[in-house]
């Protein structure tokens, strides 16, 4: 079975600082990881992927994600927050045709930007 | 490609009354999903449709919780005799009948709040 773990409901940093966002996964077979944001009352947006290849991925708005598979690991940063920033960041795991290609999610971490 | 549209993107109704939710999945998109999200929780499965068949339920989809794709196009999601733990935000997702590579695409989400 595979499971997504976000560690940190709440991470709050400064406007320009590092963002790091935590995220381990358990999968019993090479995962397919992604990271999406969601926005106050809107839908979830696509931040990056992994599938295969490069381990470090980068995507929309600066942020960027390395797949680390000796630590079952999948962390976001983004080298300077902007107050933009501030949403709910949900990192899943896509399981595969036994499972009907479900994306299943974290529990979530919410930025804030402080100014 | 419009995106998955979401229809309405609120709804507040009285306990005990039925409604309805619909999706409109990216047009070619074989696979549509049914999640719902409760505040501060990530999005969890409730259902999903690959072209009209319905080929898996989650244990959170209750006998009052039906969903239908009659013509493997747009979807309906019907919440029967509503209960005040019913509200939360559902949101529809739609990807292609490919690999675990592709990402599912989401809706605004239609947020119901039972009184």
């Amino acid at each position: 079975a595979q499971s997504v773990t976000q560690l940190g409901s709440h991470v709050s940093v400064s406007e320009g600082a590092l963002v790091l966002l935590r995220c381990n996964y358990s999968s019993s077979v090479p995962p397919y990881l992604f990271w999406y944001v969601q926005y106050p009352n809107q839908g979830l947006q696509l931040l990056l992927k992994y599938t295969t290849g490069a381990t470090l991925v980068k995507g929309i708005n600066g942020f960027e994600a390395e797949f680390k598979k000796s630590e079952t690991s999948f962390h976001l940063t983004k080298p300077s927050a902007h107050m933009s920033d501030a949403a709910e960041y949900f990192c899943a795991v896509t399981r595969g045709n036994t499972g009907g290609f479900k994306t299943i999610f974290g529990a979530g971490t919410r930025l804030f930007v402080k100014a | 490609d419009t995106g998955v549209s979401q229809n309405p993107r609120h709804k507040i109704t009285k306990r005990g009354q039925n409604v309805t939710f619909r999706c409109d999945p990216i047009s070619e998109h074989n696979r549509l999903y049914w999640y719902r999200q409760t505040l501060g929780q990530g999005p969890e499965f409730l259902t999903y449709f690959q072209n009209e068949a319905q080929l898996e339920k989650s244990r959170l989809l209750s006998d009052r919780f039906s969903a239908e794709r009659p013509k493997g196009s747009f979807s309906t999601l019907e919440i029967q005799r509503t209960e005040q733990g019913d509200s939360a935000m559902y949101l529809c997702a739609s990807r292609r009948d490919a690999g675990l590579d592709t990402e599912a695409f989401f809706g605004q989400g239609t947020r119901l709040t039972v009184v």
